[in-house]
């Protein structure tokens, strides 16, 4: 069966440290993959989307990487800040499906300062 | 403001009655989609649009949903018969589909309560 799988649910950050967040995948082949950023009670905001001929794409403090071998996608804040608290989504797009966007269940990023 | 905005916000309605919420895209935007969000998921797929055209109905979308996109702007979702298993946030997104590759920008939501 196809899933998504972000790695955790809640993932708790001192200020200042980088922050990892996980995501994979099972049976679907991405054209490419995007990060979302979700605060409480509002629609997800985009941030990131990286390619399948991607290894790597950066946005100031933001970094992804897309490993197709692994079925893998890492999302990278360094320099953490309590503002960056917040529930962030992974989402794909599978070639073989319809044009629309397939997301994980997000993971709960907080920071303290 | 530009962005994709959505109304009402928040609907609370008793169980067996219609409900109707709608969506108002980036103008310049040709492609429009229904998510549903429970708490502690992701958003999942229900339908889109290209312009007028409903492309893809997901098989969450039952018989008594449906929505509509005249004349390639704003657009409806109604659910008929609301059962208490509808209570969620109802997202909207809509995209400049150019090319390969896209993001989708949001609206608010709306947030049914079915009781």
């Amino acid at each position: 069966s196809q899933k998504i799988e972000q790695n955790s649910e809640a993932l708790n950050i001192q200020e200042g440290k980088t922050a990892t967040l996980t995501c994979n995948y099972t049976n679907y082949s991405p054209a490419y993959l995007q990060w979302y950023r979700q605060d409480p009670g509002r629609g997800p905001v985009f941030l990131l989307l990286i390619r399948e001929n991607e290894k790597e794409k950066r946005k100031e403090r933001l970094k992804v990487t897309f490993d197709t071998t692994l079925k893998q996608s890492l999302f990278h804040i360094t320099a953490s800040q309590p503002a960056d608290s917040a529930t962030y989504l992974c989402a794909l797009e599978d070639w073989r499906g319809a044009q629309k966007l397939v997301f994980g269940q997000g993971t709960r990023l907080t920071i303290n300062p | 403001d530009t962005g994709v905005s959505q109304d009402p916000r928040h609907k609370i309605t008793k169980r067996g009655q219609n409900v109707t919420f709608r969506c108002d895209p980036i103008s310049e935007h040709n492609r429009l989609y229904w998510y549903r969000q429970t708490l502690g998921q992701g958003p999942e797929f229900l339908t889109y649009f290209q312009n007028e055209a409903q492309l893809e109905k997901s098989r969450l979308l039952s018989d008594r949903f449906s929505a509509e996109r005249p004349k390639g702007s704003f657009s409806t979702l109604e659910i008929q018969r609301t059962e208490q298993g509808d209570s969620a946030m109802y997202l909207c997104a809509s995209s400049l589909v150019e090319g390969a590759y896209y993001e989708q920008y949001f609206g608010p939501g709306t947030r049914l309560t079915v009781t």
